[in-house]
């Protein structure tokens, strides 16, 4: 079975952009959560969705935004992009909700985004 | 504030050594703990999970304990290999309505032959 897949898996784009990542969960996973991590860092929590709805947003501007279409496949986007914004944005699939105790996410390879 | 903090930042170790890995946190309440192995380039692949009320859990070479009394984690990892060079990351899943993972900063291992 194939796991969490991302794309594209690197970007370059210039300040005040916009860029989409998408990201596919394990099939028949139904949850999908984004994270970003600056390098030297630790994964920041920007969104979680499942069954297509926001179930949980960290501490990010409204430039950040995200859906969950039918078939469980994810985007998220980053409009008026800035140079902090360079980042691997990570995608994770759970198979329910993570509002479940221990719910594990399997996370895919990651979007590495570059904004000069 | 929930925070998560590791130490050491990094570390190097030869072949066949042991080290730990430690994790503090200041997450409350919290419901469960979890370590992740993230290799360069790589998305977090998790090794262990452990509710508060667990003390310790094993995945193979790697043994993780928890203490929610003093809300400290240590990861250790034992006759480590050359393929264990990656970051850990600690990362606390906080309960009372929220669906926020608190991710740590991580430790670099490296591995020498």
């Amino acid at each position: 079975d194939a796991g969490v897949t991302q794309s594209p898996t690197h970007l370059i784009k210039t300040r005040g952009q916009h860029v989409t990542l998408r990201c596919s969960p394990i099939s028949g996973h139904k949850s999908v959560s984004w994270y970003q991590q600056v390098l030297g860092q630790g994964p920041q929590f920007i969104f979680q969705y499942y069954e297509k709805e926001e179930r949980g947003r960290g501490n990010f501007p409204d430039r950040f935004s995200a859906r969950q279409f039918p078939n469980y496949s994810s985007e998220l986007n980053v409009n008026a992009l800035l140079l902090g914004d360079s980042a691997l944005y990570l995608c994770a699939s759970s198979r329910g909700w993570l509002g479940t105790e221990l719910r594990e996410q399997y996370f895919g390879p990651g979007t590495r985004l570059t904004v000069t | 504030k929930n925070q998560v903090e590791q130490s050491p930042q990094s570390l190097i170790i030869l072949e066949g050594k042991n080290c730990t890995l430690q994790c503090n946190y200041t997450v409350s309440p919290f419901s469960n703990l979890r370590w992740y192995k993230q290799d360069t380039g790589r998305g977090p692949v998790s090794l262990t999970i452990m509710t508060f009320s667990e003390n310790t859990k094993s995945n193979g070479r790697y043994t993780a304990t928890l203490d929610a009394d003093t809300k400290q984690s240590s990861l250790h990892i034992t006759a480590s290999q050359l393929s264990d060079s990656a970051s850990y990351i600690c990362v606390v899943r906080a309960t009372s309505g929220t669906y926020k993972y608190i991710f740590g900063t991580g430790t670099r291992l490296k591995v020498l032959a």
